[in-house]
């Protein structure tokens, strides 16, 4: 089954403690996005990988990072995580390039919800 | 910039009412246009799109047409059910923008019996 898989689902921590949310898809999708979802704001994007070893921020970058070793993992990291992150996290990937529109669709993971205390 | 205006919700609805969730943009250049929905605890998926103007996208009972001359890509179904309670998000795509998306805030519906 064609799925993005997000660990965990729930998180619950304090502040500075670092974490990882790990993503992982099994389409063989070159781009991956990670994005957080707030109350009013709706989706806004963190950062994103259009392939392997190739990333790049996206709106509100700030405290976290990620890394793109492998073609299907995209982790999202916090280093030093505060409060104001506390948020709702999805992971999306899709096939890139050219090709038409049907490509470029978006898959999402079903969400990690993140409490930093 | 790119933005994405949604009505505000929580939009409440009988069942078998009809529903337009209203969604305009501003965008540079010619966006593609996305409703994706999230059902409770679940992630995103996709509904329907329009890839340019006067497109109309369709999917399970929902249709929105890709107005250029009012900016609007409103979401329509004649006849809710219960299952279609859930979390609206109309979106938008830069053609040559890669693929980030622009998301709506969200609309909330909820339909009752």
């Amino acid at each position: 089954e064609a799925q993005v898989t997000q660990n965990p689902r729930y998180l619950i921590t304090v502040t500075g403690k670092k974490l990882t949310v790990t993503c992982s898809q099994n389409m063989n999708h070159e781009y991956m996005s990670w994005y957080r979802q707030d109350p009013g704001l709706g989706l806004r994007q963190i950062y994103y990988s259009m392939n392997v070893e190739v990333t790049d921020k996206g709106d509100v970058p700030e405290g976290y990072k990620v890394s793109r070793k492998e073609k299907r993992n995209f982790p999202l990291i916090l280093e030093s995580p505060s409060p104001n992150q506390t948020s709702l996290y999805f992971c999306a990937s899709s096939p890139s390039g050219t090709g038409g529109l049907a490509k470029n669709i978006q898959y999402f993971g079903a969400g990690t919800r993140l409490s930093v205390l | 910039g790119n933005s994405v205006t949604q009505m505000e919700g929580p939009v409440t609805l009988s069942e078998e009412a009809f529903l337009t969730i209203n969604c305009t943009y501003t965008a540079t250049g010619y966006p593609s246009l996305f409703w994706y929905v999230q059902y409770p605890g679940e992630g995103l998926q996709l509904l329907l799109k329009a890839t340019k103007a006067d497109d109309k996208g369709s999917n399970k009972g929902f249709e929105a047409t890709y107005r250029k001359e009012t900016t609007s890509f409103h979401l329509e179904k004649g006849s809710v059910q219960v299952s279609d309670s859930a979390v609206y998000f109309c979106a938008l795509r830069l053609t040559g923008g890669g693929n980030k998306l622009t998301f709506g805030t969200g609309t909330q519906l909820k339909v009752e019996l």
